[in-house]
């Protein structure tokens, strides 16, 4: 069962280029999220999705998109890259079947972002 | 909006001593919370959560609605609970999962 992937583990970008970063899951999780992990700031949420077709914005979303096409898939989009957002990006999911045993995050192993 | 606070970046303390992370929240309704730890080299994991009122590798949480807290604690530390530990607080639905800034753990030996 591999859980929750993401491509691809490290990446350097020049500043004002674009990428997209992959998430996909094969829980048949319903809920899927974007964080970014900076030094001392914690896990910041970026977007979120609650199933295919449905988005919506989390605290940073400001240089990003996303799509969720499919339940499985919720790519990231990096448009314009800057060095502000040079961070860790995590992608994670969860149950849509809330429950006392089920509604936790499982968590990917994160993208190491670099933008010179 | 859902705000989660953990006011200590790093905590230092002895093995075999005792441990509180601390964490407070801000929520308008009735939040579900969560503790979510970071081994080195590993992902993030779910350590435990308030709903389940349970105690994993001697750790425990209570919920303190009149201090919006939810104080991670541990009677005795081991070496092996060195790691980065988070805060999290839900949504009813449990849709939008917020975390705090975190607090690294760092037990000597």
């Amino acid at each position: 069962n591999a859980g929750v992937t993401q491509t691809p583990k490290f990446r350097i970008l020049k500043i004002g280029q674009s990428m997209t970063l992959q998430c996909t899951q094969d829980m048949n999780h319903n809920y899927m999220y974007w964080y970014r992990q900076d030094p001392g700031m914690g896990l910041k949420l970026i977007y979120y999705s609650v199933g295919a077709g449905i988005t919506d914005k989390g605290e940073v979303p400001n240089g990003y998109n996303v799509s969720r096409s499919t339940t499985e898939d919720f790519p990231l989009r990096l448009e314009l890259a800057a060095p502000s957002q040079t961070s860790v990006y995590f992608c994670a999911s969860s149950s849509s079947d809330r429950g006392p045993t089920n509604e936790k995050l499982f968590f990917g192993s994160g993208t190491q972002l670099s933008v010179l | 909006a859902q705000r989660v606070t953990q006011p200590e970046k790093l905590l230092s303390v002895f093995k075999g001593a005792p441990v509180e992370l601390k964490c407070n929240y801000s929520y308008s309704g009735s939040p579900e919370l969560f503790w979510y730890v970071q081994y080195s080299r590993q992902r993030l994991q779910l350590l435990l959560r308030h709903i389940s009122r349970e105690s994993i590798k001697g750790f425990t949480a209570d919920l303190n609605k009149g201090e919006t807290s939810f104080h991670l604690k541990k009677p005795f530390a081991q070496e092996e609970d060195s790691a980065m530990y988070y805060c999290a607080l839900s949504d009813l639905g449990y849709q939008k999962v917020t975390f705090g800034t975190g607090t690294k753990l760092q037990v000597i030996p």
